[in-house]
């Protein structure tokens, strides 16, 4: 079976600039999940989906992050416009319910020069 | 609200020695514990777990026992090898089942 596939696995861009992170959950699997990981710390929950629905967007910088989950299958978070303090590893999650083990994709590691 | 502390790294050990690494907590009410594991280039995966107080969660020769009077949840393993090399994070799932994680710790095995 395959697991959590996130694209690309690095970007390097201008601040400034638009990125856009893809990613595709576990087949099946109803909860997805966004963190953001800085260097030498843990992840951090950006946004939870259940199925197409946006449940806990809280820590989700709105102003300048944005995700989607059509059909409740792939996701693709943006960020509009990158700043410096953007750099870090941006990881993709799916688990079959929310009370159910998280499969972690590799991840996405943005650089904003 | 809900913490989790872990020791920092990098742990350097030699191949067969024996192996800590500490984590503590703070919740309300009674969160489960996880160890999930990074191993270079690789993603997050989930090592072991425990859903209440002194249960011991093991997989691949780690083990960790929910220890509620102490709030802790630290990871041993016996004898460690150099594939064991990798970073460590302890997390807690909350009432809300977000999981809240440590900063990590690296683990260096040396042959």
């Amino acid at each position: 079976e395959a697991g959590v596939v996130q694209s690309p696995r690095y970007k390097i861009i201008e601040k400034k600039q638009p990125v856009a992170f893809w990613c595709n959950p576990i087949s099946g699997h109803n909860t997805l999940y966004w963190y953001r990981q800085n260097l030498g710390q843990g992840p951090e929950l950006l946004i939870r989906y259940e199925n197409e629905e946006a449940v806990d967007d809280s820590q989700l910088p709105k102003d300048r992050f944005s995700a989607e989950r059509l059909k409740g299958v792939d996701s693709t978070l943006k960020i509009q416009p990158a700043e410096l303090g953007d750099s870090a590893v941006y990881l993709c999650a799916s688990s079959l319910e929310l009370d159910n083990e998280q499969f972690f994709g590799p991840g996405t590691r943005l650089t904003v020069l | 609200g809900d913490s989790v502390t872990q020791m920092e790294g990098p742990v350097t050990l030699s191949e067969e020695a024996f192996l800590t690494i500490n984590c503590t907590y703070t919740a309300t009410g009674y969160p489960s514990l996880f160890w999930y594991v990074q191993y270079p280039g690789e993603g997050l995966q989930l090592l072991l777990k425990a859903t209440k107080a002194d249960d011991k969660g093991s997989n691949k020769g780690f083990e960790a026992t929910y220890r509620k009077e102490t709030t802790s949840f630290h990871l041993e393993k016996g004898s460690v090898q150099v594939s064991d090399s990798a970073v460590y994070f302890c997390a807690l799932r909350d009432s809300n089942y977000q999981l809240i994680w440590g900063a990590g710790t690296k683990l260096i095995i040396k042959p």
